[in-house]
């Protein structure tokens, strides 16, 4: 299973919600991340987690709160979300995380629209 | 600091035409470099990578030489196809945990 498989595959939201991604691996891999990626545009680092462990937060706004349940689990929770937050929100996991060429695995996305 | 410098797009091509993506980085430290491919509504891809100077990455039909002197990355492809219609990204890596992405470059071959 070489897959990073997310739920759901597209969410209307509104600013007043709480949703959460879901995002799930089964390669044991021991790093996971969070990017967004508005339309037309590279990926944007959100959050990284290593062993479980939240590694690096690229200045994310608290309205998105990630959650590293297991190995194989990553959530982001949203709550009081604005229009600008509406993209594609990709997870992604890595055997490690120290390696300079590890191979990201990424997920097809959440598709999200926040109105 | 670190940062990928695509050539714009977007591109159209013929199929069997032949493909060059620029892909210039600027870096401190010793990079890995990479291409990411993402097709239409689906995620990223590791098309190829290259981890040192004068390595060659090569995958389905693509290849990207590693060039230390010229810091560039740029990806070829001699015979494009339909399947090939894609958003191609360059990407680098020092010692964290951060992708540095390029801007993306959409390639869109017609048949």
């Amino acid at each position: 299973d070489t897959e990073v498989t997310q739920t759901p595959k597209h969410l209307v939201m509104g600013m007043t919600n709480k949703k959460s991604l879901k995002c799930e691996q089964h390669m044991g891999h021991r790093a996971m991340y969070w990017y967004k990626q508005k339309a037309k545009k590279p990926p944007e680092l959100m959050f990284v987690y290593s062993y479980e462990k939240l590694s690096i937060n690229e200045s994310v706004p608290s309205r998105f709160s990630p959650e590293c349940p297991n190995s194989s689990l990553l959530n982001l929770h949203l709550h009081a979300l604005q229009p600008e937050d509406s993209a594609l929100y990709l997870c992604a996991s890595s055997q490690g995380a120290g390696a300079t060429n590890e191979k990201l695995f990424f997920g097809s996305g959440t598709q999200l629209s926040v109105l | 600091g670190n940062s990928v410098t695509q050539m714009e797009g977007p591109v159209t091509l013929s199929e069997e035409a032949f493909l060059t993506i620029n892909c210039t980085y600027t870096a401190t430290g010793y990079p890995s470099l990479f291409w990411y491919v993402q097709y239409p509504g689906e995620g990223l891809q590791l098309l190829l990578k290259a981890t040192k100077a004068d390595d060659k990455g090569s995958n389905k039909g693509f290849e990207a030489t590693y060039r230390k002197e010229t810091t560039s990355f740029h990806l070829e492809k001699g015979s494009v196809q339909v399947s090939d219609s894609a958003v191609y990204f360059c990407a680098l890596r020092v010692n964290d945990y951060k992708l540095s992405f390029g801007a993306g470059t959409t390639v869109t071959v017609r048949a």
